[in-house]
């Protein structure tokens, strides 16, 4: 089947402007993750949705960060009046069950986002 | 709060040689731990996973990991390298916590030298 998918896979923009980045889960998987990649850096952890519970936002850098994720399936993350240090790439991960810490997330193949 | 140390940002092994990439972590509760893989231009997959069952854990392409707790580690191994094993290799932890927030490590890159 379908694994998840990213859009765009790559966006450049000016500093200052507003982006908005896609991810559509594996079908079913009720847990969604984004994550951004820095050079050098892990993975941090930016925001989870699970179901229709309200979403754990505790990893967004700034309120510059938001995310939604609409009829529990494709989820949006923007970036308003971005900076350059949000040069980054941003990963989308699903996972099957609500809960569970064992679950494996999917990851999609990321957006790499370039702030000039 | 949950952490994950990745020694060395970059590993080189020969063909054929044991690859041996280092991962240590800290949990205030029994913690359930990751690998992932990231091949070049691909996303990231689990290569294996620790859920508090056997200590050592066999993955995908010929690599394990063994749970040590008394060492709060959980290296990666795998006896002979292979030059399609060059990638990104990432340790993770979760505490469980009623949801899966995982912590990431920062990534070892792995370096298959012919």
């Amino acid at each position: 089947g379908a694994g998840v998918s990213q859009s765009p896979s790559n966006k450049v923009t000016e500093k200052g402007k507003d982006v908005e980045l896609r991810c559509d889960p594996i079908s079913g998987h009720t847990a969604l993750y984004w994550y951004r990649q820095s050079l050098g850096q892990g993975l941090e952890f930016l925001i989870y949705f699970q179901g229709n519970s309200a979403p754990d936002k505790s990893g967004l850098p700034s309120d510059r960060f938001s995310a939604e994720r609409t009829g529990g399936s494709v989820s949006t993350l923007t970036i308003q009046r971005t900076q350059q240090e949000d040069s980054a790439v941003y990963l989308c991960a699903s996972s099957p069950r609500p809960s569970g810490a064992t679950d494996t997330q999917y990851f999609g193949p990321g957006t790499r986002l370039t702030v000039l | 709060a949950q952490s994950v140390t990745q020694l060395g940002s970059h590993v080189s092994v020969s063909e054929g040689a044991l690859v041996l990439l280092r991962c240590n972590y800290s949990s205030s509760v029994p913690p359930y731990l990751f690998w992932y893989v990231q091949y070049p231009n691909q996303g990231l997959q689990l290569l294996l996973k620790y859920t508090s069952a056997a200590t050592l854990v066999k993955g995908i392409n010929g690599f394990e990991a063994e749970f040590k707790k008394s060492e709060t580690s959980f290296h990666l191994t795998k006896p002979s390298a292979h030059m399609s094993d060059a990638a990104e290799y990432f340790c993770a932890v979760s505490d469980g916590g009623g949801y899966q927030k995982v912590t990431f490590g920062t990534g070892t890159k792995l370096q298959v030298i012919p």
